[in-house]
């Protein structure tokens, strides 16, 4: 079973608009963390944001917000005020067994990705 | 600033070759790890590294091995590369993962290996 669905294989959106990117995952750990990547075509993967299981609040990093819906497993990546530089591909991932007695060394599950087009 | 550095952005390879991809890390990291990333599959692991001499198989090992002799250095060799081989291969790194979990990991430019 998938543990990380990215259902957007595309995505458009108009300069200046802001754009959400879906994220669900899945798992039965208490205790994990959320990344947002972004792959430009030069392909380095850049970390955007993390939201971890126990946070309060939704993350947020300048146009990054992180729409963390703990109930429903999902963390849906908003940008704001797209701009052109934005267009690249988008990966949610997770990290799981952390806490008392994790060990899971700081594995990545990632999702398929979402090609995020920003149009001027 | 972290670097990670792949040696080659692009390669190609025939089959039945042994391949070494390598990488190098500049931020005395403990982990690293070895992606492949292929079309609608996102990033699948396929070895990780905790520390000098110590490697976990990832998620889909099979026809690749890894060799970690120095900290900051880590290679991912096909043995008999195949044609099944052809991808994009991700280095990352990050610090040791304790109870943590915001572990950023980061990530060098990619190889795009071609195996004809």
């Amino acid at each position: 079973a998938q543990k990380i669905t990215q259902t957007q294989p595309g995505m458009f959106v108009q300069e200046k608009e802001a754009v959400t990117l879906d994220c669900t995952y899945d798992t039965s750990d208490p205790s994990y963390g959320l990344f947002w990547y972004k792959q430009p075509s030069s392909g380095e993967m850049i970390f955007l944001i993390y939201q971890g299981s126990y946070d309060q609040q939704n993350a947020t990093e300048g146009r990054y917000s992180l729409n963390f819906q703990k109930a429903r497993k999902s963390a849906n990546l908003v940008i704001s005020a797209s701009q052109l530089g934005d267009s690249a591909m988008y990966f949610c991932a997770m990290r799981e067994g952390v806490g008392a007695g994790g060990t899971s060394y700081g594995k990545l599950t990632f999702g398929q990705g979402t090609i995020l087009t920003v149009h001027p | 600033d972290v670097k990670v550095t792949q040696s080659s952005r692009y390669l190609v390879k025939r089959t039945g070759e042994k391949v070494f991809l390598e990488c190098v890390q500049d931020m005395d990291h403990e982990n690293m790890f070895w992606y492949r990333q292929d079309p609608g599959l996102g990033l699948r692991l396929i070895y990780f590294s905790y520390d000098v001499k110590m490697k976990e198989k990832g998620d889909i090992p099979e026809g690749y091995s890894v060799s970690r002799e120095k900290k900051e250095r880590f290679s991912l060799i096909l043995e008999s590369a195949s044609t099944n081989q052809t991808s994009m291969y991700l280095c990352a790194s990050s610090l040791i993962s304790g109870r943590e979990a915001k572990n950023i990991q980061y990530f060098g430019a990619g190889t795009r290996l071609s195996v004809l």
